[in-house]
């Protein structure tokens, strides 16, 4: 049974970033076959794809276009998991971050959810 | 990016009804749409894949029908567990996933 959970801080100040990590038991962040994202949900925003990666024989990273500039995804093999990091926080970045397996762009396996409150 | 919209955004029904919602895409997604349900407080759950296909361990009362623009989520016989929040998401444009606003199911 795959199950990701999610470690990090509740609340940033703005200008600071945001670093949120994502351990994976019972699948390998090296997997060929799915991708490893992070998406944000909050009331004025909804649900917000922000990024993924995987592995195919090397690398590869996506963002959103909108964040492209302040974030970013890495992958951990020697832990098994993977993070994100969003520079310049403002109030506007307040969700709750999720990560999630996705598999042929079905995200199927969800973290527990991590509230990141942006306030000084 | 493409645009989901879902209706309603709310609908109130009893425990045994047959509920409808509906999801809408700005461009054809042939059927590349993925249905979620949400507690409150807990991350979504996918229900259903590829507009029709139901993820391994959700009730056969959930299905998804659809496809191109038009897509639709009913529950045949509305149980207590099944009060939340649902969403749609289409796939075809991956990576850049996009949600609906969500259709809140409430108690009568």
């Amino acid at each position: 049974q795959v199950q990701l959970h999610q470690s990090g801080p509740g609340l940033v100040k703005p200008s600071q970033t945001l670093s949120l990590t994502c351990a994976i038991s019972g699948d390998s962040v090296s997997s060929n076959s799915v991708a490893w994202n992070w998406i944000r949900q909050s009331p004025s925003r909804g649900l917000e794809w922000l990024a993924r990666t995987y592995f195919r024989s090397k690398w590869y990273d996506d963002y959103a276009v909108s964040l492209r500039s302040r974030i970013t995804i890495s992958p951990d093999t020697s832990m098994n998991q993977f993070s994100l990091q969003l520079k310049s926080m403002t109030p506007e970045d307040t969700a709750v971050y999720y990560c999630a397996r996705g598999t042929d762009s079905r995200l199927d396996y969800w973290g527990q959810g991590t509230l990141v409150t942006v306030s000084s | 990016d493409i645009q989901m919209t879902q209706s309603p955004s709310s609908l109130s029904a009893s425990v045994g009804d047959r509920v409808t919602m509906t999801c809408r895409a700005s461009q054809a997604i042939a059927r590349y749409l993925c249905w979620y349900q949400q507690m409150p407080g807990k991350a979504p759950k996918l229900l259903i894949y590829g507009a029709s296909s139901l993820q391994s361990g959700v009730p056969s009362r959930f299905s998804g029908s659809g496809s191109g623009t038009e897509f639709t989520l009913t529950i045949s016989s509305l149980q207590p567990e099944d009060f939340a929040t649902y969403y749609c998401q289409q796939a075809i444009d991956s990576p850049r996933l996009t949600f609906g606003g969500g259709t809140k199911v409430e108690i009568k």
